[in-house]
């Protein structure tokens, strides 16, 4: 079935250090790759996305390109800030019995030092 | 208030217990979803609602049941909860199926 696979944490950085969260999936057809992050005490809100194989999704100094070759999408940042401290979700999307879902990795917790 | 609320923020009860979770959303979305968040488990799915009408319930078991009296209003009833029922329960919106979700804050549910 489809599935997402997310390298497992915890993951403790220093401040302006590049991080690099590695996702992989798999998937009939053509998903939609998302991330979504968690705050600490908050929902989880969509970080990026993309929607076909060779687009690069970013936003907030954090990028992600669809690697269909590879089946990744794995999340950068070249310089994290303690304010990046989250859980990171690596997501898809299929279709399944004419609805859409989302799969979720387990998450990824990311926690950046002063 | 924006974007999608949840109450109780957090909840102790005991398996005898009969709660209810309450979700709003203020985004004029058609889909509304219930999760499931376990520690060290992934996000599961347990409910969608598409225009009011449930369009999926992945085998959750019938101490868990779900109301969507309208577009903006989501509930979730829980009733003979066992502790293995204890996780943050989180509610999203979105604008149909397949488009981006918008997701509350979550219940902290603890069943002693």
């Amino acid at each position: 079935g489809d599935s997402v696979t997310q390298m497992e944490g915890p993951v403790t950085l220093s401040e302006e250090a590049f991080l690099t969260i590695n996702c992989t999936y798999t998937a009939t057809g053509y998903p939609s790759l998302f991330w979504y992050v968690q705050y600490p005490g908050e929902g989880l809100q969509l970080l990026l996305k993309a929607t076909k194989a060779d687009d690069k999704g970013s936003n907030k100094g954090f990028e992600a390109t669809y690697r269909k070759e590879t089946t990744s999408f794995h999340l950068e940042k070249g310089s994290v800030q303690v304010s990046d401290s989250a859980v990171y979700f690596c997501a898809l999307s299929v279709s399944q019995g004419g609805s859409e879902k989302l799969v979720f990795g387990k998450g990824t917790k990311l926690t950046v030092n002063p | 208030e924006t974007g999608v609320t949840q109450t109780p923020r957090h909840l102790v009860m005991g398996m005898t217990n009969k709660k209810s979770l309450k979700c709003e959303q203020h985004l004029g979305h058609n889909a509304m979803y219930w999760y499931k968040q376990s520690a060290k488990k992934p996000l599961e799915l347990m409910f969608v609602y598409s225009l009011e009408e449930r369009v999926e319930n992945n085998s959750v078991p019938s101490r868990f049941s779900p109301e969507c009296p309208n577009s903006s209003h989501l509930f979730l009833h829980l009733h003979t909860l066992q502790p293995e029922d204890s996780a943050l329960y989180l509610c999203a919106s979105s604008q149909a199926e397949g488009y981006e979700q918008y997701f509350g804050p979550g219940t902290r549910l603890t069943v002693t």
